[in-house]
């Protein structure tokens, strides 16, 4: 079982066409990570964000952390085959005995058809 | 600007060979990590350090293990070597740990198969 789950797993679209990435659970997390990584890559970094209700703009993504910090979205608008990619949220669970380690999400593979 | 540096990229081992998987960061990182990814199943910690001469278990150590003699190399040793393993390993650098916020550098990534 997933303590991070994304969905959807897969996700083809054509150029121009706006799509949302959710990733969700039932703990707390203190933040929310984005990662995008490319084939025969290691993820990057896209945003981190860590108050409840929090939106961060990152050119055409947007990116959520839910009010509760128990889910977060990504929303790619005008989707450009730059785009494609595996996208892995990624958090650290908030409370005592928690370890601060991050967890990772299975993934959502993006495909973008031009 | 280097970053986070793995060798081989590509390893074909057979099952109860070992290996070690290097990994070398240049940024002067006190915290490094070794994450597997598998199909379906996002990133799973394997090992990390907080420093020089300081380690610890992550999720799935079995199998495996590291050691940290410098700041900049912290490699793992697969011993014995199984088809679970079959994987694709990253390794990973953060100057700060700061309950999920940190910023992870990856690398490249090591493609294992076991047969």
């Amino acid at each position: 079982t997933q303590l991070l789950e994304q969905s959807p797993q897969f996700l083809s679209i054509q150029e121009g066409e706006n799509l949302t990435v959710y990733c969700n659970s039932s703990s707390v997390f203190s933040s929310l990570q984005w990662y995008r990584q490319e084939p025969g890559e290691g993820p990057v970094l896209l945003v981190t964000v860590v108050t409840g209700g929090e939106v961060k703009k990152l050119k055409r993504l947007t990116f959520q952390f839910g009010d509760a910090r128990k889910d977060s979205s990504l929303h790619i608008t005008a989707a450009q085959p730059g785009d494609t990619g595996l996208y892995l949220c990624a958090g650290a669970r908030s409370g005592s005995g928690n370890t601060g380690k991050l967890i990772f999400g299975q993934g959502t593979t993006l495909q973008v058809k031009p | 600007n280097a970053g986070v540096t793995q060798t081989p990229k590509f390893r074909i081992l057979k099952i109860g060979q070992s290996m070690t998987l290097q990994c070398t960061q240049d940024m002067n990182h006190n915290y490094m990590y070794w994450y597997r990814q598998d199909p379906g199943m996002g990133l799973k910690l394997i090992y990390y350090s907080v420093g020089a001469g300081i380690t610890d278990k992550g999720e799935v150590p079995n199998g495996y293990n590291v050691s940290r003699s410098t700041t900049e190399d912290f490699p793992l040793r697969l011993e014995l070597a199984a088809p679970s393993q079959t994987s694709v390993y990253f390794c990973a650098s953060s100057r700060t740990r700061d309950r999920g916020r940190e910023k992870l550098f990856f690398g490249s990534g090591t493609q294992l198969s076991v047969l």
